[in-house]
Parts: structure tokens; C-alpha cells; sequence
């Protein structure tokens, strides 16, 4: 099975940067995904990891260590509608069907203030 | 561009009634899923499936049936609805060979009295 933790919440001032951890243990990896959701809204994809090292999508990077079982989502220049739950999730690995389903962690609330 | 749509944004339904979520997409996605979410729980697998008329558990089936006779949609059955089934239930597609995991359609809110 997976088991995935990240913290519940955080604060961050607007055009600060802030970075959200995510430590997972599983029986088996097929990559980490982070997605953005807006209250009452649908999770939308956010980045994707399936090597070690940092990927950077513009104001969002992401940066994976398997060996160390963590990632991380790194926000930089916040805006006030970045605030929303960040959701990490870890792919398993293909199974007969190749489902590949995702595991998601509980989600870390982010408020960006001014 | 709306790719996965769920026909109903709120339900309210009674106590042992048979309930019936339904999902389509367009993207001619192989695998679909259901997840239901809850404050502190974050998304929980229902159901999957990962073709026409194949379906597979996840962590938290009791309760639930699917049903898959399209590839195009995917039905959520709630055989006899009960209280501790209100929640926000997501479903999402996938295509085979798409490294950007699932697309989401934007969820039903059921309430069960």
C-alpha cells in the first residue's frame, strides 16, 4: 500500500516563496504528481516526477528524491489566488489492466496573505 | 473545454434510496475512476476501471458498485444510500501512456437524509 504525508496547513505573505513537503512510503513507485485544488472546484494537474531532481514549470517547481521517499512543491512570487489545497499523489506501479491508479495524500491548505 | 463531465453538481438523496452518479468523457480515455473526497480523508479510491465492462476495487468499495459498459462513461451505484455516503465524489480518466495523470471532472456534492 501507499502512505503518503504532508502537512495539513500553511501561511505564506503574497510574492513570498514557499515550499510544501510531501514524504510518502509505498510498495512500489511509478512516479509523484502534484495538483492544485480551489475550494469546491476540481484538482488540476500541477507537475509531474518520475526521476530524481527538480522540475521547474514557470512561478511552480517540483523536486523528487525516490531514495529519500520526498518531494516537494516550491511556489515562488505567491499571489492571493494561489491559495488552494496542494495535493501530492504517488503512482503505482501498472498492474495487469495498466490502471496505474494514484494514491493522494490528504492535502496541505496554502493562504496566501497580503 | 470541458473533457470529463459528471451530470449532476448536487444531489440530495434519502436513506436507502439507490443512487446513480454517472461520468463521461470525451478524450476516449482507457481507465476511469472514482474517488470520493472528505475533510482530513483527502481523495479516497472507490473504483477504478481500465476498459469496457472491466472494473477493479480500491481502498474503500463497501457500499459502491460500478458499471462500465461504454468506454465513455463510468456509473457510481449507491445500492442503498446511507449518511456516512455524503461526501464529494470526483471522477477522473486517463489514457494510456499520459504522464500527466488524470483529468478531473468537477464532482458531485451528495447529501444523504
Amino acid at each position: 500500500g501507499q502512505n503518503i504525508d504532508q502537512p495539513t496547513e500553511m501561511t505564506a505573505t503574497e510574492g513570498a516563496i514557499v515550499q510544501i513537503n510531501c514524504t510518502y512510503q509505498t510498495s512500489g513507485f511509478n512516479g509523484l504528481f502534484w495538483y492544485q485544488q480551489h475550494a469546491g472546484e476540481a484538482p488540476t494537474f500541477l507537475s509531474y516526477n518520475v526521476l530524481d531532481g527538480l522540475e521547474e514549470k514557470g512561478r511552480f517547481s517540483s523536486f523528487l528524491s525516490r531514495s529519500k521517499g520526498y518531494s516537494y512543491l516550491l511556489l515562488k512570487e505567491l499571489q492571493m489566488k494561489d491559495s488552494a489545497s496542494y495535493l501530492c499523489a504517488v503512482r503505482d506501479p501498472p498492474f495487469t489492466g495498466g490502471g496505474n491508479k494514484l494514491t493522494f495524500g490528504t492535502g496541505t491548505q496554502l493562504k496566501v496573505e497580503l | 473545454d470541458v473533457k470529463v463531465t459528471q451530470s449532476s453538481r448536487y444531489l440530495v438523496k434519502r436513506t436507502g434510496e439507490k443512487v446513480f452518479l454517472e461520468c463521461v468523457q470525451d478524450m476516449d480515455h482507457e481507465n476511469m475512476f472514482w474517488y470520493r473526497q472528505d475533510p482530513g480523508l483527502g481523495l479516497r479510491l472507490i473504483y477504478f476501471s481500465y476498459d469496457v465492462k472491466m472494473k477493479e476495487k480500491g481502498d474503500i468499495p463497501e457500499g459502491y458498485s460500478v458499471s462500465r459498459e461504454k468506454k465513455e462513461r463510468f456509473s457510481l451505484i449507491l445500492e442503498s444510500a446511507s449518511t456516512n455516503q455524503t461526501s464529494m465524489y470526483l471522477c477522473a480518466s486517463r489514457g494510456q501512456g499520459t504522464i500527466y495523470g488524470y483529468t478531473f471532472g468537477s464532482g458531485t456534492r451528495l447529501t444523504v437524509v
